[in-house]
């Protein structure tokens, strides 16, 4: 069982929608990112957060550190957020190192 | 403006060679991270530096190399022993104590033929 699970694998809506990607950890982290990886490879990072909510823009990203479990939420969806969203996490282990997701592989449709 | 810069952005080489892809940042930051990703799997730690003139190995190091002789550089070499090595490999930098914050390169894709 790899220690970052994401859900959906894959999402297709329509321009609009109210998108939730969903991220679950087994390990202690110290934070965790949401990224934003377009075709072309170059990856961005969206948030950063330890706990709470963060929002940026249509973006909205919380954590429950508790249940072990985020989410990233669209609204207002549109085809140019079409891409590929990656949750990891930092673990609490001493080295820092980052521990990828799959990718949730999201599709706009106008 | 600040960030991490890594070249080529795609690359061919003939199986057998060994191949040395660039990572750069001016972001002052300790760690550095060597990444792959491969389609449908996350991605995997190759190797990470936290500090200059050491680095360790991460998840799937056999096969490949790195140096550290600079807080600022961090090339990854992809030797003729890395079975499969087309893929597409990403670089990143963090600085602990602030965060965790992390930064990552625009990646280089490599492919093998």
């Amino acid at each position: 069982k790899n220690e970052v699970e994401q859900s959906p694998q894959n999402l297709t809506a329509q321009e609009g929608e109210f998108i939730t990607i969903n991220c679950s950890y087994s390990v202690g982290i110290s934070a965790l990112h949401w990224l934003q990886q377009h075709p072309g490879g170059g990856i961005v990072s969206l948030f950063m957060l330890s706990s709470g909510k963060k929002k940026h823009g249509r973006l909205i990203a919380t954590i429950n550190i508790q249940e072990k479990h985020s989410s990233l939420h669209i609204t207002a969806s549109h085809p140019r957020d079409s891409a590929v969203y990656i949750c990891a996490v930092i673990s609490n282990f001493g080295n820092e190192k980052l521990t990828f997701g799959t990718g949730t592989r999201l599709t706009i449709i106008p | 403006d600040g960030g991490i810069t890594q070249s080529p952005k795609y690359l061919f080489r003939k199986e057998g060679q060994n191949v040395t892809l660039s990572c750069e940042q001016n972001l002052n930051h300790d760690a550095m991270y060597w990444y792959r990703q491969d389609p449908g799997q996350g991605l995997r730690l190759i190797y990470y530096s936290q500090i200059v003139n050491d680095f360790q190995k991460g998840d799937i190091a056999e096969g490949y190399s790195v140096s550290r002789e600079k807080k600022e550089s961090f090339p990854l070499t992809v030797t003729s022993a890395q079975k499969n090595p087309t893929a597409f490999y990403l670089c990143a930098s963090s600085t602990p104590g602030q965060g965790l914050k992390a930064f990552f390169g625009q990646g280089t894709r490599l492919t093998v033929v």
